[in-house]
């Protein structure tokens, strides 16, 4: 069974552009939540979509965005970047909104705000 | 704030001992809890997760769970080289899929 797919790996982007992030989780799997990794904060949690729809949100401005289709493929964007946006963005799928199912990373999209 | 506390490290062991990874949780509601594994430059990786009802095996690894402590430990028995990462705690909080630790650096010396 393939894993969660992330598109790009690698992005570089100046202040002030926006920027869109695919994930394709893995077959089956319903939910996808989408994570930012820097070296200071750790991992947090930006959001988590079901069903095309926003189930939960963490603590992030609303510069970051994202939406799920049908095939439960999601992406997610940042608007008006800045340099702290700069990060490994993880996206991770589980089968449902249950507190037991696991969740699965994704490579991750490491973006470079200039 | 829910919180997922883990020191740093690094924790350095010498091939072929035990390796001990602890992490504290805010919330007394969770009720699941899971350790990733992350290489560096990699993404987290799942190694184990438990439930509020025990302890798990699963081959060199063991997850403890101390609800009354509010306490997450990992034990990974004959640590190897390529044990070497780091190792994050992760709960499920309220509504947030997964509230992360910020992890600890493992070095297993050869």
């Amino acid at each position: 069974k393939a894993g969660v797919t992330q598109t790009p790996r690698y992005l570089i982007k100046t202040r002030g552009q926006q920027v869109t992030l695919s994930c394709s989780p893995i077959s089956g799997h319903r939910s996808v939540s989408w994570y930012q990794q820097t070296p200071g904060q750790g991992l947090q949690f930006l959001f988590e979509y079901f069903s095309e729809t926003q189930r939960n949100k963490g603590n992030f401005p609303g510069r970051f965005s994202g939406r799920q289709f049908s095939n439960s493929r999601s992406e997610m964007n940042v608007s008006t970047l800045e340099l702290g946006d700069s990060a490994l963005y993880l996206c991770a799928s589980r089968m449902g909104l249950a507190g037991g199912n696991e969740q699965f990373f994704g490579p991750g999209t490491r973006l470079t705000v200039l | 704030q829910k919180e997922v506390e883990q020191n740093s490290g690094p924790l350095s062991v010498p091939e072929g001992a035990i390796a001990s990874l602890n992490c504290t949780y805010s919330d007394q509601g969770s009720q699941s809890f899971f350790w990733y594994r992350q290489y560096s430059g990699k993404s987290p990786e799942l190694i184990m997760f438990i439930y509020s009802n025990g302890d798990k095996e699963d081959g060199r690894f063991t997850a403890q769970l101390n609800k009354a402590s509010q306490y997450v430990s990992l034990l990974i028995r004959d640590s190897q080289p390529s044990d070497s990462a780091t190792y994050l705690c992760a709960v499920i909080s309220g509504n947030t899929p997964l509230v992360f630790g910020k992890g600890t650096r493992l070095s297993v010396i050869a």
